[in-house]
C-alpha cells in the first residue's frame, strides 16, 4: 500500500529552526517534493529530492535516504509568513504524486 | 512562466445542479493535468489523471460519472461535478505538467476552485 507520513502539526519561535520529517511506503519511487501550502490557496514548490543527501535552497533544506524512506524538510531563521501547511508528495512510478496527510507549522513572534 | 488558472475560484450552488471547473496552462502547454480535491486541514487527495485528447484516468473510489473530465486541449482541462450534493462541497485543485521534460517531472498547480453546495 502507499503510506506517506508526517506530524500533524508543530509549533515554532521566530527565527528558530524546525525540521518536519516524513517517512514513507510506496510502490514505486520517482522523487519527493516538499510543497507550501497557505490556507485556501494552492500548494507552492518547494523542494525536490530524487537522490540521496541534501539539498539546500536559501533558508529552506531538504534532505532524502532512499533506504530509510525519509525525508525532513529543514527550516531555518524562520518568519512569522512561513507558518502554513507543509506537504511531502512522492511521485510514484505511474508518475502520480501521493500526498501526505501535510504538517501545519504556526510560528509565534 | 508555468502559471496555471482555474475558474471560478469560488462557486456556490444548489444542490442537484451541475458545475463545471476549469484548468488552463497559461504559457505551457499541459500532456497531462490532474485533480485533487483538499478536504478543511486534510491533504490533497488526488482524483483523476486527465490526458490531452484521451479519456481520463480515476483513481479508486472516484465516480467517473459523477466527476466528468474533459481535456479537449493541451491548454485546457475541465471538471464537471454532476448532481452536486452537499457532500461535494471541497476545495478543487488541478495541476499541470509540460510537454517538455521539465523540472523533475513536476506538476504546477492552479489557485484551486472553492465549491460549496448548500
Amino acid at each position: 500500500g502507499q503510506n506517506i507520513d508526517q506530524p500533524t502539526e508543530m509549533t515554532a519561535t521566530e527565527g528558530a529552526i524546525v525540521q518536519i520529517n516524513c517517512t514513507y511506503q510506496t510502490s514505486g519511487f520517482n522523487g519527493l517534493f516538499w510543497y507550501q501550502q497557505h490556507a485556501g490557496e494552492a500548494p507552492t514548490f518547494l523542494s525536490y529530492n530524487v537522490l540521496d543527501g541534501l539539498e539546500e535552497k536559501g533558508r529552506f533544506s531538504s534532505f532524502l535516504s532512499r533506504s530509510k524512506g525519509y525525508s525532513y524538510l529543514l527550516l531555518k531563521e524562520l518568519q512569522m509568513k512561513d507558518s502554513a501547511s507543509y506537504l511531502c508528495a512522492v511521485c510514484s512510478l505511474a508518475d502520480k504524486l501521493i500526498f501526505g496527510t501535510g504538517t501545519r507549522l504556526q510560528v509565534f513572534p | 512562466g508555468a502559471v496555471v488558472s482555474q475558474h471560478p475560484s469560488r462557486v456556490i450552488c444548489k444542490s442537484g445542479t451541475s458545475v463545471k471547473i476549469e484548468c488552463r496552462s497559461l504559457d505551457f502547454q499541459a500532456t497531462t493535468m490532474f485533480w485533487y480535491r483538499q478536504f478543511p486541514k486534510k491533504s490533497l487527495m488526488l482524483m483523476a489523471t486527465s490526458n490531452e485528447g484521451s479519456k481520463a484516468t480515476y483513481e479508486q473510489g472516484v465516480e467517473k460519472d459523477k466527476f466528468l473530465i474533459n481535456h479537449a486541449s493541451l491548454t485546457l482541462s475541465t471538471l464537471t461535478v454532476t448532481s452536486a450534493h452537499p457532500e461535494d462541497s471541497s476545495f478543487y485543485i488541478c495541476s499541470a505538467r509540460g510537454v517538455e521534460d521539465r523540472l523533475y517531472n513536476e506538476q504546477f498547480f492552479g489557485p484551486g476552485t472553492r465549491l460549496t453546495v448548500l
